[in-house]
């Protein structure tokens, strides 16, 4: 099976600090991406990365910045979060095309994040 | 561009009714993807079914099925006798094909909710 694991459910933090949060899949799988959903907004990709130290910008990446040092794992950073950032942040992975008879987007269980 | 409709933000049905949860979308491509995710209150998205655009057969698996219209740009899911584990948010999406870095685009969700 695979697993896309999030390093928190929840997480509750002050306007101005730095936030990490960390997603790491056991599938060695090349693509992965960072969502943030919103009521009536759904899914809007923030970063993506295809590779180990490579990295896309989404559709919203303004005040986050990402890291994949290592294949399985791919940080979100806020470097001084916003109250506007509170939302639920989702981790995602999937492999090359064609590496998969279903070829699709496996989702971590979400961070629930608040920035007070 | 690309783009993905869900016109129904919410839907309420009574349990055992039948329901089907539109999608529409848009694309330039001639060959692509198309998704359903389906996203329980545990928040995690779960993968429902892939279809591709140069397969047009209707699927049915237990009680789900998908109507793919590629002359309308549709790609609707009925839940037949519907149940109250099927409330969640369902959402629809689309990715080109042959593009295996390319994330996919959501609709932002129907909340669907089953009634007992």
């Amino acid at each position: 099976d695979v697993k896309v694991t999030q390093s928190s459910r929840y997480l509750v933090k002050r306007t101005g600090e730095k936030v990490f949060l960390e997603c790491v899949q056991d599938m060695d799988h090349e693509n992965m991406f960072w969502y943030r959903q919103d009521p009536g907004l759904g899914l809007r990709l923030i970063y993506f990365s295809y590779d180990v130290k490579m990295k896309e910008k989404g559709d919203i990446p303004e005040g986050y910045s990402v890291s994949r040092e290592k294949k399985e794992r791919f940080s979100l950073i806020l470097e001084s979060a916003s109250t506007n950032q509170t939302s639920m942040y989702l981790c995602a992975s999937s492999p090359l095309e064609n590496r998969d008879p279903q070829d699709t987007q496996y989702f971590g269980p979400g961070t629930r994040l608040t920035v007070l | 561009a690309q783009k993905v409709t869900q016109a129904q933000t919410e839907i309420s049905v009574v349990e055992k009714e039948d329901v089907t949860l539109d999608c529409v979308y848009e694309t330039r491509d001639t060959t692509y993807y198309l998704f359903w995710y389906k996203q329980p209150p545990s928040g995690e998205l779960v993968f429902l079914i892939r279809r591709n655009s140069f397969d047009e057969q209707n699927e049915i698996s237990g009680r789900y099925s998908w109507n793919f219209q590629k002359s309308t740009s549709s790609f609707n899911f009925t839940i037949t006798a519907s149940q109250v584990v099927d409330s969640a948010v369902y959402f629809c999406a689309l990715r080109p094909w042959n593009s295996g870095n390319t994330p996919l685009v959501f609709g932002k969700g129907t909340r669907l909710s089953v009634i007992a």
